[in-house]
């Protein structure tokens, strides 16, 4: 059981670039996250997807953008790269339908932007 | 409001010995208080979680002393040993209502060493 799969797991971007972290999940969850991890500073919230089709600003949305046409998947892109988003980006999901589930995470993409 | 604040930032710790980490929230509609336990490399995964119906949830040598008065909760690992180095993480939720979709609220993390 994969559970909850990013890719890639390392990238170098220069500065304006854009690209798109790949996050796919088997546990037919219905809801799924992004956050940042930052040092020191936790895991904030950037987007959130409660199903097909419905996407939700989080904490820290700007520079931005998800989609969510299918259960398993919801990628995170990133239009114009800034030093500001290097990071580590995990994704997450649960199942939703009931109270207290917790969240599932990948193993994270760590991005670099230069 | 929405805040979570962890303490300390890193602990060192001897094998054997109890490593007590600290949480303290502000929104008391927080009802849904996991710990996350993150290894290198890796991603969160779930350690234990309670609710604030109770004081206290003890799974193995991890226990939650939950004080909703005082707004604060803690995770003391008993017996720590070597395997236990890893990052934690708080965080706090609001399940009840169907509003807020499981969002977390993570602490600041503390990085905990055990050293043999």
């Amino acid at each position: 059981n994969a559970g909850v799969t990013q890719t890639p797991k390392f990238r170098i971007l220069k500065i304006g670039q854009s690209m798109t972290l790949q996050c796919t999940q088997d546990m037919n969850h219905n809801y799924m996250y992004w956050y940042r991890q930052d040092p020191g500073m936790g895991l904030k919230l950037i987007y959130y997807s409660v199903g097909a089709g419905i996407t939700d600003k989080g904490e820290v949305p700007n520079g931005y953008n998800v989609s969510r046409s299918t259960t398993e998947d919801f990628p995170l892109r990133l239009e114009l790269a800034a030093p500001s988003q290097t990071s580590v980006y995990f994704c997450a999901s649960s199942r939703g339908d009931s109270r207290f589930q917790p969240q599932h995470f990948g193993d994270g993409t760590r991005l670099s932007i230069l | 409001q929405q805040q979570v604040k962890q303490s300390p930032q890193s602990l060192i710790v001897q094998k054997g010995g109890i490593s007590i980490i600290n949480c303290a929230y502000e929104n008391t509609a927080f009802d849904y208080f996991p710990w996350y336990q993150q290894f290198p490399g890796k991603g969160p995964a779930l350690l234990i979680a309670i609710r604030p119906d109770v004081s206290e949830k003890k799974e193995g040598r991890f226990t939650i002393s939950f004080n909703k008065s005082a707004k604060q909760f803690s995770l003391h690992i008993m017996d720590s040993q070597p395997g236990d180095s890893a990052t934690y993480f708080c965080a706090a939720s609001i399940m009840s209502g169907g509003t807020s979709y499981g969002k977390l609220t993570f602490g600041q993390g503390t990085i905990l060493t055990v050293h043999p």
